[in-house]
C-alpha cells in the first residue's frame, strides 16, 4: 500500500494565484486532514473531514478551502495565495472503521509564495 | 479548548544520557494521545500511542512513554539516547468522541557527543 500521498511535494506561487493540493489515502480511513508547519508553531490544523461529503474547520482555516468528494481524497484549495501562506503543507488519515488507529501523514508539500 | 503543551523547545542531551520529553493535555475527558517523530525534511513517524489500559506505553526506537492523569501528561522517555535520536518529536492528542487530532508545537533534541 502506499499509505499517504501528496501532490505536488514542492510549489512556488505568485501572490494572488490558486492552486489545489492532493491527497490521497488507500487505507479505507474515514477521517482525513490537513495541517501547516511553521518554525515554531508545531502542526496546526487548517480543515478536516470526518467523512465523504463532510468538511470542518480546524484551527487555522482562513484562506483554504476543502473538499472530499470521495473518501480517498482530500482537497485543500487556496484561491488567492499570500505569502503567509508559505508554509510545509502535511496530509493525514486516520479512523477505519474497523477500530481506532493513530494518523499517517504524508510526505509533505513545501508552498513558497513569493 | 483543547490543547497539547510541550513545554521545552529545545533539549540538549548527550549521547548515551537519558532522555525525557514533556507533554501536557488539556481535555475534558482522557483522549487517545500520541508521540510522533520528524527528522529534518521528513513526514511524521509515530512513536508510540495510548488509548486505555497499561499506563506505561513502548514504543519503536526503544522510546517509551507513561501517562499519568492526575498530571494530565504523557511524558516521552529513552534511557539511552543514540546521535540520530536527533529530530523534532511531536504530542498530539485526539478526542475520543470527534477524532480531531491536535498537536504540542514540538520539542527539538540535539544529542552532543
Amino acid at each position: 500500500n502506499a499509505g499517504v500521498t501528496q501532490t505536488p511535494k514542492f510549489r512556488v506561487l505568485k501572490t494572488g494565484q490558486s492552486m489545489t493540493l492532493l491527497c490521497a489515502q488507500d487505507m479505507n480511513h474515514e477521517y482525513m486532514y490537513w495541517y501547516r508547519q511553521d518554525p515554531g508553531m508545531g502542526l496546526r490544523l487548517i480543515h478536516y473531514s470526518v467523512g465523504e461529503g463532510t468538511t470542518a474547520k480546524g484551527e487555522v482555516p482562513d484562506g483554504y478551502n476543502v473538499s472530499r468528494l470521495k473518501k480517498q481524497n482530500f482537497l485543500l484549495g487556496l484561491e488567492s495565495a499570500a505569502p503567509s501562506q508559505t508554509s510545509v503543507y502535511f496530509c493525514a488519515s486516520s479512523y477505519p472503521r474497523t477500530g481506532r488507529t493513530e494518523a499517517f501523514f504524508g510526505q509533505g508539500t513545501r508552498l513558497t509564495v513569493v | 479548548a483543547q490543547s497539547v503543551t510541550q513545554p521545552d523547545i529545545h533539549i540538549t542531551v548527550s549521547e548515551g544520557a537519558s532522555l525525557e520529553l514533556r507533554c501536557n493535555y488539556s481535555y475534558g475527558a482522557t483522549p487517545y494521545l500520541f508521540w510522533y517523530v520528524q527528522s529534518p525534511g521528513q513526514g511524521l513517524q509515530l512513536l508510540l500511542k495510548y488509548f486505555s489500559g497499561d499506563t506505561l506505553v513502548q514504543g519503536i526506537k526503544g522510546f517509551e512513554a507513561e501517562f499519568k492523569r492526575s498530571q494530565s501528561s504523557f511524558n516521552l522517555r529513552k534511557p539511552s539516547v543514540h546521535w540520530s535520536d536527533a529530530a523534532e518529536y511531536f504530542c498530539a492528542a485526539m478526542n475520543t468522541g470527534f477524532q480531531k487530532l491536535v498537536f504540542g508545537t514540538g520539542t527539538r533534541l540535539l544529542v552532543s557527543p
